[in-house]
Order: structure tokens, then C-alpha cells, then sequence
């Protein structure tokens, strides 16, 4: 079946480092690709997306970069800060459904002052 | 604007007992989904519905697992009966039913113990 790979699992980087996860996903039709933040027993939330006609989207410190051909895309946090530690999923959307969304397992970034 | 609304915040049960879960999505949000999220993982899709139809229960375990979405709004999820491998946080989330929008709002979800 379709799925998304997440790299890395942990990730442990000093305040003020920059943080790259990555996520490659299988379903040539996707096109709508978001990254959620889970804080420890928090809801995830939407921190930034990203349509296949966009190669690049940024946000204040976050950006997200799409690479169509390879199936690949990113999440890049600058400047990190304690605050921005959590787990980041990303998520791609799958054809064929309304809205369906097919989840990576998960990095868990910890930020150290 | 109020966001997804879910209970019971926490519920522990033991193997073989039921448990329901309650969902309030976004008012005026046409989808609702439900997704279980087992510790160190992603969520996974169990079901989505579109107002009160059945877009897609592919992953649901129907011989243990049944939800609703009586009038379109709220929604029930229920496990019977429930097995060890059941524990996992349960997510509800909704989106509106617009082309090109397709933001997912979670709810904090239930998170279910089965001993």
C-alpha cells in the first residue's frame, strides 16, 4: 500500500541550530503535503503545508521544500528554540479520497538551551 | 472559533469490555475522521466520513469496531470488544469539504488503556 517514510526518528540539536526532517512518500498523485507539531498530550496542529505546484513555502522560521521528481520533501526550522520542541509528523495526501491524508511515523525534536 | 471536542480524555478498560468515544467537529465541517495513534507512531486513518456517509473504512476492524455520524455532526466510535493491542490515543479530526482546502483540525484526543 501507499506510505510515508520519516528520517530521522530523534533529533537532538542546541538552541539556535538548525533542524532538517525529511519525508519521502510513495503515491506519485499526491499533492498536498502538511506538517503537523504534537507537543506531549497536545492535539497535533498545522504548523505548514505545501501544494505540488509549490517547490518551496515559507513561515517565519519554518519552510518547507518539495521535490515532485524524487518524492521527497522537507521541513527546515532555523534558528530552533526550546519551545519548538516536540514531535513533527508530515503527511501526504492519497488519490482516489476526499481529503485523505496518510501520516509519517514521526520525528521527536528536543532542543537544548 | 471552538475547535474539535472529544471525551473522554482518558478511559482504561479491561481486555474484553466495550468503550465508546464521542467527537464534536468543527461546526460546519463537512468531514470527520477518526484516527487511532499507537505510541511512537503516526496517525492512521479507521474511518472518514462525509456529513453522515461512509467515505472510507478501509483500516477499520469491523468486527470490533463500529462508528457513527448521526445528522452529520457528531460522531461515536465504539471498540467491542476490546483487545490489548487497542491502546493508543484515538484522534478526531475535521476539515472542511472544499477543493483545495484540505487542513485536517485535530481534537486532543481519548487515550484508551486496555489491561
Amino acid at each position: 500500500g501507499e506510505n510515508v517514510e520519516q528520517h530521522p526518528s530523534t533529533l537532538s540539536v542546541q538552541e539556535g541550530d538548525s533542524a532538517v526532517i525529511k519525508c519521502t512518500y510513495s503515491d506519485s498523485a499526491s499533492n498536498y503535503f502538511p506538517w503537523y507539531k504534537q507537543e506531549l498530550g497536545k492535539r497535533p496542529q498545522l504548523i505548514i503545508d505545501i501544494r505540488s505546484n509549490v517547490g518551496e513555502k515559507k513561515d517565519q522560521r519554518i519552510a518547507v521544500t518539495l521535490n515532485k521528481t524524487a518524492k521527497h520533501f522537507s521541513l527546515h526550522i532555523t534558528e530552533t528554540q526550546p519551545e519548538d520542541s516536540a514531535v513533527y509528523f508530515c503527511a501526504a495526501s492519497l488519490s482516489g479520497g476526499y481529503n485523505k491524508l496518510i501520516f509519517g511515523a514521526g520525528t521527536r525534536l528536543a532542543v537544548h538551551p | 472559533e471552538a475547535g474539535v471536542a472529544q471525551s473522554p480524555r482518558y478511559k482504561i478498560i479491561e481486555k474484553r469490555q466495550s468503550v465508546a468515544f464521542w467527537c464534536n467537529p468543527i461546526s460546519g465541517h463537512a468531514t470527520l475522521y477518526w484516527y487511532q495513534q499507537i505510541l511512537g507512531q503516526g496517525p492512521k486513518l479507521l474511518i472518514q466520513f462525509q456529513n453522515n456517509g461512509v467515505v472510507d473504512d478501509s483500516q477499520l476492524p469491523k468486527d470490533r469496531f463500529s462508528a457513527e455520524r448521526l445528522k452529520g455532526v457528531d460522531s461515536t466510535l465504539k471498540i467491542q470488544p476490546a483487545k490489548l493491542e487497542d491502546s493508543a490515543v484515538y484522534l478526531c479530526a475535521s476539515s472542511l469539504d472544499v477543493a483545495g482546502d484540505e487542513k485536517l483540525f485535530f481534537g486532543s484526543g481519548t487515550q484508551l488503556s486496555v489491561l
